[in-house]
């Protein structure tokens, strides 16, 4: 079956512009989970959506936010961009929240700020 | 608070050896699950194990097996026979029952070289 999709794959932006960021969960999956990966701060949670309702929120400022579709596909929004959010954005999809799932990757989207 | 400690900034080995990549963790949630997960340079996370905290035994598969100690609170990663398509970076992660399945604490992970 097919994996998870990101897209798309790299952006580049300029400060203070917004940015939108689209993630196409495997097939029957519910549970998309954001995550942001910088040289800096390695991996770090972002959030997470299931049932188009956020379950769990990062440590991350109110610039970074997201949504998720009647279909499980998930939008994360960075308004106002900085140089500091220049980073590799990777989706995780799952079945569910049952806590014996295992997330799914996607190849991620690489945003440059500029 | 929790925390995932990968020591190892990089390794290197000759294609054949055996590696160990290390990974010790800090929760204070008594239900929780560990994983391993493999990055190639095309940049997608591979899942490679998950474990939870009520299951210490040990797994292998393939060339590649685990050791979950939870009296160090380690769960360690060992290659055998390494190969070079082995090369990548390693992340060690951490999820809690208390702060959600899907909610991944990584470690900062280890990058695997593996020279023919």
């Amino acid at each position: 079956k097919a994996g998870v999709t990101q897209t798309p794959r790299y952006l580049i932006k300029t400060r203070g512009q917004q940015v939108t960021l689209s993630c196409s969960p495997i097939s029957g999956h519910r549970s998309v989970s954001w995550y942001q990966q910088t040289p800096g701060q390695g991996l770090q949670f972002l959030f997470e959506y299931f049932s188009e309702t956020q379950r769990n929120k990062g440590n991350f400022p109110g610039r970074f936010s997201g949504r998720q579709f009647s279909n499980s596909r998930s939008e994360m929004n960075v308004s106002t961009l900085e140089l500091g959010d220049s980073a590799l954005y990777l989706c995780a999809s799952s079945f569910g929240l049952d806590w014996a799932t295992e997330a799914f990757f996607g190849q991620g989207t690489r945003l440059t700020v500029v | 608070a929790q925390k995932v400690t990968q020591a190892q900034t990089e390794i290197s080995v000759v294609e054949k050896e055996d590696v160990t990549l290390d990974c010790v963790y800090e929760t204070r949630d008594t239900t929780y699950y560990l994983f391993w997960y493999k990055q190639p340079p095309s940049g997608e996370l591979v899942f490679l194990i998950r474990r939870n905290s009520f299951d210490e035994q040990n797994e292998i598969s393939g060339r590649y097996s685990w050791n979950f100690q939870k009296s160090t609170s380690s769960f360690n990663f060992t290659i055998t026979a390494s190969q070079v398509v082995d090369s990548a970076v390693y992340f060690c992660a951490l999820s809690e029952a208390r702060t959600g399945a899907n909610n991944l604490f990584f470690g900062t992970g280890t990058r695997l070289t593996v020279i023919p």
